[in-house]
């Protein structure tokens, strides 16, 4: 079974339609995560949830909007795509809110033309 | 503040070692470490909390200093299925997010 799932693993949409990522884990994990991991690698977190709770909120333009409808399920909507939005983004969850080991999702490519 | 990942980028043959560095500036509150593979996601391999810890996993291990701002990850006698990009990710005292190095690149080469 699978940990955490995202839909869908890859997106392809022209500038300036709205997109959203679904995600959802069957680990009973309290905490969930979005990252954005740019063409160079680089890993970076943009929003996390604790049990339906916004926690983390980085620097992110209001574009992108994150929803945890309950602990297990946390979306990504993306208005007005950018060019620069293009990226894979990953999800991921722990069970401890800070100190736990998180668990990534399979990601989802999104290229915007 | 992202953590200092080195080296960038490591080639080896297979059974040799290798040791990958990450280090901050501050005392951290833990350092993880996650291997991601090629089109695929980020895999957690451990975590550590306390100054001064060292942990295993197989062949793969980790320690954390007493100051709690360097961290290396050491693979020994490595194989093929090690390849990949290692990262540390760091967090901080008082601070709940995760960030994460630039990464290592690692390749077994037979």
């Amino acid at each position: 079974d699978t940990a955490v799932s995202q839909t869908p693993k890859y997106l392809v949409t022209q500038m300036g339609n709205d997109k959203s990522i679904k995600c959802e884990q069957n680990l009973g994990h309290d905490t969930m995560y979005w990252y954005k991991q740019d063409s160079k690698k680089f890993l970076k977190i943009m929003f996390s949830y604790n049990n339906k709770e916004l926690i983390i909120n980085e620097t992110v333009p209001n574009r992108f909007s994150p929803k945890s409808p309950d602990k297990a399920h946390l979306n990504l909507h993306i208005n007005s795509l950018e060019l620069g939005d293009s990226a894979v983004y990953f999800c991921a969850s722990s069970q401890v809110r800070g100190g736990g080991g998180q668990f990534f999702g399979p990601g989802t490519r999104l290229t915007v033309l | 503040q992202q953590p200092v990942q080195s080296p960038q980028a490591v080639i080896l043959r297979e059974g040799e070692d290798a040791v990958i560095n990450c280090s901050s500036s501050k005392a951290l509150y833990s350092v993880h470490w996650y291997r991601q593979k090629h089109g695929e996601a980020p895999v957690f391999l451990m975590i550590l909390l306390k100054g001064g810890e060292q942990k295993g996993h197989e062949k793969i291990s980790a320690s954390f200093n007493e100051k709690k701002q360097q961290s290396s990850l050491y693979l020994t006698a490595s194989q093929l299925s090690y390849s990949g990009t290692y990262f540390c990710g760091t967090e901080n005292f008082g601070n709940e997010k995760l960030t994460f190095g630039t990464g290592t690149r690692l390749t077994i080469i037979p």
